[in-house]
């Protein structure tokens, strides 16, 4: 199974600043044929299911706002919120999709600070 | 509006079993795959098991193998996810999420991610 880490597993950032997450893979989710990198992320505020952010490593989700952005290829991804919002207060996970089981990171906890 | 509301949680003894349902809505069923996905309490997310559209094939996590069994019936736009031999590390809560379109198909199964989700059925086995 691909083995997802994320880190920190927890940060604290001001309202307005910028707050990175980070993810690795045990071994590379892109695929050749289509140059497509087979990762997710969501977001999961307390006592709600999952939501799912961005796709395809960089692809947001229809109504996401753009201050949530990810990057990454490979083994290696990010998932950057611009400038922080009281409402993004959650924990982040990513997923990788390139195959089966699926399988998640431990999840980054983003409080304000 | 993409609705799944997951139903049958509950109490159960180690050993002992039980069913749940996840009922859909809002959009075209039999079109999608569809997924379980759990939470231990504190921790983090594990994907179970999933079922193509029409049933003919599913997949499951190997720690659940031989326990689980995942099922669907299209009529009435129901997933179902049979638990047996439940254990302490069962002990979750169990999402229903609609598969997205967008994936990878091959042989060890249908690898994808969940583009919505239920709110979830908690499930506690203990003595």
């Amino acid at each position: 199974d691909i083995v997802m880490t994320q880190s920190p597993d927890s940060l604290a950032v001001s309202l307005g600043e910028r707050a990175t997450i980070n993810c690795k893979s045990s071994q590379s989710v892109y695929y050749i044929s289509n140059s497509k990198n087979y990762l997710a992320w969501y977001q999961q505020k307390p006592g709600q299911p999952p939501k799912l952010l961005i796709y395809w490593a960089s692809t947001r989700e229809s109504g996401v706002p753009d201050r949530f952005s990810g990057s990454g290829s490979g083994t290696d991804f990010t998932l950057t919120i611009s400038s922080l919002q009281a409402e993004d207060v959650a924990v982040y996970y990513c997923q990788q999709y390139y195959s089966t089981p699926r399988t998640f990171g431990q999840g980054t906890k983003v409080e304000i600070k | 509006e993409v609705q799944l509301v997951e139903s049958g949680g509950g109490l159960v003894q180690p050993g002992g079993s039980l069913r749940l349902s996840c009922a859909a809505s809002g959009f075209t069923f039999s079109s999608y795959w569809m997924s379980w996905v759990r939470q231990a309490p504190g921790k983090g997310l594990e994907w179970v098991a999933n079922i193509k559209e029409d049933g003919s094939e599913r997949y499951y996590v190997d720690s659940v193998k031989g326990r689980f069994a995942i099922s669907r019936d299209n009529a009435k736009n129901s997933l179902n996810l049979q638990m047996n031999s439940l254990r302490g590390e069962d002990t979750a809560v169990y999402y229903c999420a609609r598969d997205s379109t967008f994936g990878f198909y091959d042989n060890s199964g249908y690898s994808t991610f969940g583009d919505h989700w239920g709110q979830g059925a908690l499930v506690t086995v203990s003595s």
